[in-house]
């Protein structure tokens, strides 16, 4: 079983939609949670970090659930721009372990 | 400019040659890695470093060789190239290994032929 699994998508959304992207992990000792952003032949980039207690950015909310392993970001109001594949993103130690990432596609 | 920066960007080699990939950052951050990203696996760590002259392996380190002579540097060198390397590897670094953020490098893709 892979330490980080996501849903691969991908995930086609009218603009305005909501959308929820969902990942599980398997080491119960991941100290740090986060979600990446990486468009399309570009480096992924940091889009939020994961607390517990949940939070927001914006559009973007992230929740976590360590009880149950399981991390999730929700995207309100799905702009053109939010486009991209979402990597999540766990640390234990020191690297960061990433899922394959989910594939978004806002459509106009 | 500030940041890190990968070279070359895209390179093409033949089997069994030595190839050595490029990574430079300004901020003197004390962790670096290495990830390379193919279709279908992901981002896949193959070696970091928590400071100069210190190295540890990742998931996927057969066939590579690191070095961290210097904080700022942190070059990837494939001993003899197979088509399996074959990838875009990317270059990060983190400031500490606690919940911060790691900044990746433009990426270099490499085609091995």
């Amino acid at each position: 079983r892979k330490e980080v699994e996501q849903d691969p998508g991908p995930f086609n959304v009218p603009e305005g939609a909501t959308v929820a992207f969902n990942c599980t992990y398997s080491n119960s000792a991941s100290q740090s949670f986060f979600w990446y952003r990486q468009d399309c032949r570009k480096e992924p980039k940091l889009l939020m970090s994961v607390y517990s207690s949940g939070n927001e950015d914006g559009r973007f909310t992230a929740q976590l659930n360590r009880a149950s392993q399981y991390i999730s970001l929700l995207i309100r109001d799905s702009k053109l721009s939010d486009s991209a594949t979402y990597l999540c993103v766990v640390k234990r130690n020191t690297p960061l372990v990433f899922g394959k990432g989910t594939r978004l596609s806002v459509i106009a | 400019d500030a940041g890190i920066t990968q070279s070359p960007r895209y390179k093409i080699t033949e089997t069994g040659r030595q190839v050595t990939l490029m990574c430079h950052q300004t901020w003197s951050h004390s962790y670096m890695f290495w990830y390379r990203q193919d279709l279908g696996h992901g981002l896949r760590l193959i070696y970091y470093s928590a400071a100069a002259d210190i190295t540890d392996k990742g998931e996927v380190p057969d066939g590579y060789v690191v070095s961290r002579s210097k904080t700022e540097n942190f070059p990837l060198t494939l001993e003899s190239a197979t088509r399996s390397q074959t990838s875009v590897y990317f270059c990060a670094s983190s400031s500490r290994g606690g919940n911060t953020e790691a900044f990746f490098g433009q990426g270099t893709r490499l085609t091995v032929v």
